[in-house]
């Protein structure tokens, strides 16, 4: 089946512009997570929604970032006036809740270049 | 202490070794852990979830020793196509509890 989406697949924009990407999950997950991927770095958790529950917002690093998510499935990142710290891959990953477990299946990834 | 920790590497190990890597974390309410690897430059992809008994699937075993707060993840007969980043994800609880680490890099020499 289809697996995790994400679009655009690269994104080069002017330092001071906004940007928005989009995350379409598996067809019936309920959980849907943000990271960011730092060149040689590890994973960095941004955002988690899960079904009709508030997100856990904790991971967002300033206010420049926000993510919504629409009818429970297709999300959006939203990043305001993009800085050169912000160049990095941003991926989306989804999971079905299940026994407490939540095995995480990851889209190809946004590659974000701030100039 | 970070919260999930791994050694970087490289592990360089040559093609049909045996190869083994831990991942320690600081958490004792931790409930799940899984490994993942990476390609270079490619996403995250799950290898295995980690059971409390210890898993195995075909040359990766997988096991976890809450006592001392580690996961380990052996491969057996490596191949060329093993080298990769592993990824250690352990998450406190629910799912918003989710760490990686910075993850280990293995190099399969021929």
């Amino acid at each position: 089946g289809a697996g995790v989406s994400q679009s655009p697949s690269n994104k080069v924009t002017e330092k001071g512009k906004d940007v928005e990407l989009r995350c379409d999950p598996i067809s019936g997950h309920t959980a849907l997570y943000w990271y960011r991927q730092s060149l040689g770095q590890g994973l960095e958790f941004l955002i988690y929604f899960q079904g009709n529950s508030a997100p856990d917002k904790s991971g967002l690093p300033s206010d420049r970032f926000s993510a919504e998510r629409t009818g429970g499935s297709v999300s959006t990142l939203t990043i305001q006036r993009t800085q050169q710290e912000d160049s990095a891959v941003y991926l989306c990953a989804s999971s079905l809740v299940l026994a407490g477990v939540y095995e995480q299946y990851f889209g190809p990834g946004t590659r974000l270049t701030v100039t | 202490r970070k919260e999930v920790e791994q050694d970087p590497g490289p592990f360089n190990v040559p093609e049909g070794a045996t190869v083994a890597f831990n991942c320690t974390y600081s958490n004792s309410a931790s409930q799940s852990f899984f490994w993942y690897r990476q390609d270079c430059r490619k996403e995250p992809k799950l290898l295995m979830s980690v059971y409390s008994s210890g898993n195995e699937d075909g040359r990766f075993t997988a096991q976890l020793n809450r006592a001392s707060q580690y996961i380990s993840l052996l491969i057996r007969d490596s191949k060329l196509s093993d080298s990769a980043t592993y990824l250690c994800v352990v998450t406190r609880r629910g799912a918003d509890g989710l760490t990686f680490g910075k993850g280990t890099h293995l190099i399969i020499q021929p």
